[in-house]
């Protein structure tokens, strides 16, 4: 069955620092692959996408992210954080039937 | 601009009781799935439709159920609510295998 990992439910960086989200999943095929932000209080929110194309898949709010086939990672960075980055990150992976395997989720805490 | 719409955005109800969340998403999409939120539990799948007449059993359909009569709605009903349906509830849509667009979400609230 396929699954997705993300490591870590909590990951805390300083604002300006470097955000690294890590997530690996399992699947035979070459999946398409998600990653989401939750706000508090909020529903999910696409950040970004790789459906086969670029293997380094740029998003919005200066997020990206890179495929990697060998490794089956999809890891989620942003050079420099800020304060407003915090929030949950899922990540996902599609499945044959169109649903979607999503990750437990991060937790990105930005200390100022 | 199309949108994915919950209602209500909050509900209290008491145990026993039948509750229905509303989902309505003008995507004209024809996938939409049901969600729950719970803290230590990530995204669970309750139900899902890939188009007008068409429901399946998620993980953890148990008390729920839902119907599609047209493809911009899925009402979620609780048939008897119980405390541990206490959460947040997520209609989520999408076309074929791309990304599931989600609404803003419903706490319910089981006493």
């Amino acid at each position: 069955a396929q699954s997705v990992t993300q490591l870590g439910s909590h990951v805390s960086v300083s604002e300006g620092a470097l955000v690294l989200l890590r997530c690996n999943y399992s699947s035979s095929v070459p999946p398409y692959l998600f990653w989401y932000v939750q706000y508090p209080n909020q529903g999910l929110q696409l950040l970004l996408k790789y459906t086969s194309a670029a293997t380094l898949v740029k998003g919005i709010n200066g997020f990206e992210a890179e495929f990697k086939k060998s490794e089956t990672s999809f890891h989620l960075t942003k050079p420099s954080a800020h304060m407003s980055d915090a929030a949950e990150y899922f990540c996902a992976v599609s499945h044959s039937n169109y649903q979607l395997i999503w990750g437990a989720g991060t937790k990105l805490i930005i200390k100022p | 601009d199309a949108e994915i719409t919950q209602s209500p955005r909050h509900k209290i109800t008491e145990t026993g009781r039948q509750v229905t969340l509303a989902c309505h998403q003008t995507w004209n999409h024809n996938n939409m799935f049901w969600y729950r939120q719970d803290l230590g539990h990530g995204l669970r799948l309750i139900h899902y439709s890939y188009g007008v007449q068409d429901t399946n059993k998620g993980e953890v359909s148990d008390g729920y159920s839902v119907s599609r009569s047209n493809t911009e709605d899925l009402p979620l009903t609780l048939e008897s609510a119980a405390s541990s349906q206490t959460s947040v509830y997520f209609c989520a849509s999408s076309e074929g295998y791309n990304e599931q667009f989600f609404g803003p979400g419903t706490r319910l609230t089981v006493l």
